[in-house]
């Protein structure tokens, strides 16, 4: 059974850092590619970014509003995959999910992504 | 960047049908999938790539996708189905990104 536990989650002042972690089980974590996705008190979901695995070269990719603050890691040997989010802004409150990302070409030859499992989140409060 | 439309709220007698759209500019020609939040839990694929369901997710749940819309699909609705439903794509049309729609609130009378 897929299991995803996030941590790290707390109360941090604007502009402060904040590392989140997720203890990933059940599957083979080195050859899966992850996500994470917040969502907002009372808001919808929105995604924040994703890492590939290290075999498909363990690239990431980051959603505008987050870009260039925070940054997606894995350590395979730990089944652990890490968001760092440093210069953090109220806006950034929310819950934050780790998920498993499926990836595919679908019938039209263009990259398609879904996330399969999803952890029970870590609510991250940023406030003075 | 790419932006997904849903109505805020469906509402549906138990046993009807309720269907939830989402729309995009030209999301026919993308795959879409759809998840299910209850409240204070964390969302469930029920539906990818247009029209699959994960194993476990009832045959009550459908999907199809042409032209500018999206649709989720909830046959003989039951009071469990409560909850909100969010439609994704993937967007590689610029840089690559995951997108949600706005939700949907569906609500069982």
């Amino acid at each position: 059974e897929v299991q995803l536990v996030e941590s790290g989650g707390g109360l941090v002042k604007p502009g402060g850092s904040l590392r989140l972690s997720c203890a990933a089980s059940g599957f083979t974590f080195s050859n899966a590619w992850m996500s994470w996705v917040r969502q907002a008190p009372g808001k919808g979901l929105e995604w924040v970014g994703r890492i590939k695995s290290k075999t498909d070269g363990g690239t990431t990719d980051y959603a505008a509003p987050v870009k260039g603050r925070f940054t997606i890691s894995r350590d395979d040997s730990k089944n652990t995959l890490y968001l760092q989010m440093n210069s953090l802004k109220t806006e950034d409150t929310a819950v934050y999910y780790c998920t498993t990302v499926t990836y595919y070409y679908d019938s039209s030859g263009s990259p398609a992504e879904y996330f399969q499992h999803w952890g029970q989140g870590t609510l991250v409060t940023v406030s003075s | 960047s790419y932006v997904l439309t849903q109505p805020p709220s469906v509402s549906v007698a138990p046993g009807q049908t309720a269907r939830i759209t989402c729309g995009g500019n030209n999301i026919g020609s993308k795959s879409v999938h759809w998840y299910q939040q209850k409240p204070g839990q964390a969302p469930v694929l029920v539906v990818y790539d247009d029209s699959d369901r994960p194993s476990g997710i009832p045959e009550r749940f459908s999907g199809s996708n042409s032209g500018n819309t999206a649709t989720l699909t909830i046959s003989r609705v039951e009071a469990g189905d409560e909850a909100d439903y969010y439609c994704q794509v993937w967007d590689s049309s610029s840089d690559h990104r995951g997108v949600f729609g706005t939700g949907t609130k569906v609500t069982v009378l």
